[in-house]
């Protein structure tokens, strides 16, 4: 079946330092990649996504690369900042599984001033 | 504004009592899921509806139930059968199945 495997947290960063998240999933098809963000007590959000190899979604200073031939999405963010912290999930959706949504474990990410 | 509502926020029950959570969006979207979280944890799906009418198990659908009457409510029935039913419980929709999903704040659930 569908999965996602995200790097484990906790991640502690301090304000202005370079994030990465990596992700890497196994698929029965061709799938669209998410990463969604959950602040504390709040539902998730979606950051960004991407549908197709090599394509790059990209939002609030967030990005991820598409890589079919690694089979990842890493999510990269070149300065973070306090109001960043919060939870990170990579999903995929996979129209050979009757497109049925596989959500990572989440990643933490606290950033210090 | 567009969007998904959840109430209640915060909800306690004792044990023995079924409750149901809300659900409703006002984005005319097809598909709509519930989904449990606990504590440190990923997103667990409970069951999902890819149409008004119509549902499906998710990975975790002992102990839940829910209808599908209008498009856009999805309510849960969480039922004395469920074992541990204390948690946050998600909802969200999506345009179609398979799209990206808009999530709702979240009802956090605590039976004692």
């Amino acid at each position: 079946g569908d999965s996602v495997t995200q790097m484990e947290g906790p991640v502690t960063l301090s304000e202005e330092a370079f994030l990465t998240i990596n992700c890497t999933y196994t698929a029965t098809g061709y799938p669209s990649l998410f990463w969604y963000v959950q602040y504390p007590g709040e539902g998730l959000q979606l950051l960004l996504k991407a549908t197709k190899a090599d394509d790059k979604g990209s939002n609030k200073g967030f990005e991820a690369t598409y890589r079919k031939e690694t089979t990842s999405f890493h999510l990269e963010k070149g300065s973070v900042q306090v109001s960043d912290s919060a939870v990170y999930f990579c999903a995929l959706s996979d129209p050979a599984n009757a497109g049925k949504s596989t959500f990572g474990d989440g990643t933490t990410l606290t950033v210090k001033p | 504004d567009g969007g998904i509502t959840q109430s209640p926020k915060y909800l306690f029950r004792k044990e023995g009592q079924n409750v149901t959570l809300s659900c409703e969006q006002n984005l005319n979207h097809d598909a709509m899921y519930w989904y449990r979280q606990d504590p440190g944890q990923g997103l667990r799906l409970i069951y999902y509806s890819q149409i008004v009418n119509d549902f499906q198990k998710g990975d975790i659908a002992e102990g839940y139930s829910v209808s599908r009457e209008k498009k856009e409510s999805f309510p849960l029935t969480v039922t004395s059968a469920q074992k541990n039913p204390t948690a946050f419980y998600l909802c969200a929709s999506s345009s179609i199945w398979g799209a990206e999903q808009y999530f709702g704040p979240g009802t956090r659930l605590t039976v004692t």
